[in-house]
């Protein structure tokens, strides 16, 4: 069965430092992997995915995520944080082979970034 | 703008006061989804639909309807509602494939009391 586990339910860095928000899954074919961020009182909003190609994926506001296929994992990473990256953060797979392209999200993370 | 549309973004109700959240999608999409939001255990599916006319169970399905009788619409309907339904919802919208970005609504926060 497919499944997405984020490992730390809260993470802390100071501003300018370097921040990792960890995501590992599971599914029985290809993942299509997905990151998404929620600001408070607001709906989802996407940040990257991976489909296929290079490991490495950037996407907005300076986020980028490593997949790796052999650690089944697709941490997100920022070089250096800004107190405004503080939010919840999803993690999410679509199974290419799912008959309905299922997508599964991980029970989130929410990032603190103290001045 | 592309956009989802929930309403209402806030409702409290009374246990078994039948309900309906609207969700209006302007993107022409295939795949319409909802999802209920609670503390601990992230987004959780509740229904989805492929295209008109077919909708199928998510993982938490009871207690809820659906219909997709157009493309741009996706009610999600609870005929009988109860306290644990209190929750924060999400309507999505993606293309059909599989890879495309999933857009989300910004959410209806409804209480049941």
């Amino acid at each position: 069965a497919q499944s997405v586990a984020q490992p730390e339910d809260q993470v802390n860095v100071a501003e300018g430092n370097p921040l990792t928000v960890k995501c590992t899954y599971s599914v029985s074919g290809n993942p299509y992997l997905f990151w998404y961020v929620q600001y408070p009182n607001r709906g989802l909003q996407f940040l990257l995915k991976y489909i296929t190609g290079d490991n490495l994926v950037k996407g907005s506001y300076g986020f980028e995520a490593e997949f790796n296929k052999s650690q089944t994992s697709f941490h997100l990473k920022k070089p250096s944080a800004l107190v405004s990256d503080s939010a919840l953060y999803f993690c999410a797979v679509r199974d290419l082979y799912s008959s309905a392209s299922k997508i599964i999200f991980g029970s989130g993370t929410r990032l603190s970034i103290r001045p | 703008e592309a956009q989802v549309t929930q309403n209402p973004r806030y409702l409290i109700t009374v246990t078994g006061k039948k309900l309906t959240v609207t969700c209006s999608q302007n993107m022409n999409h295939e795949y319409m989804s909802w999802y209920r939001q609670d503390p601990g255990l992230g987004l959780r599916q509740i229904y989805y639909s492929m295209n008109v006319e077919v909708t199928d169970k998510g993982d938490v399905p009871e207690g809820y309807k659906v219909s997709r009788k157009e493309k741009r619409n996706f009610p999600l309907i609870l005929e009988s509602p109860s306290p644990n339904q209190t929750s924060l919802y999400f309507c999505a919208s993606s293309p059909g494939q599989a890879g495309n970005t999933i857009y989300f609504g910004e959410g209806s926060w409804l209480t049941v009391v």
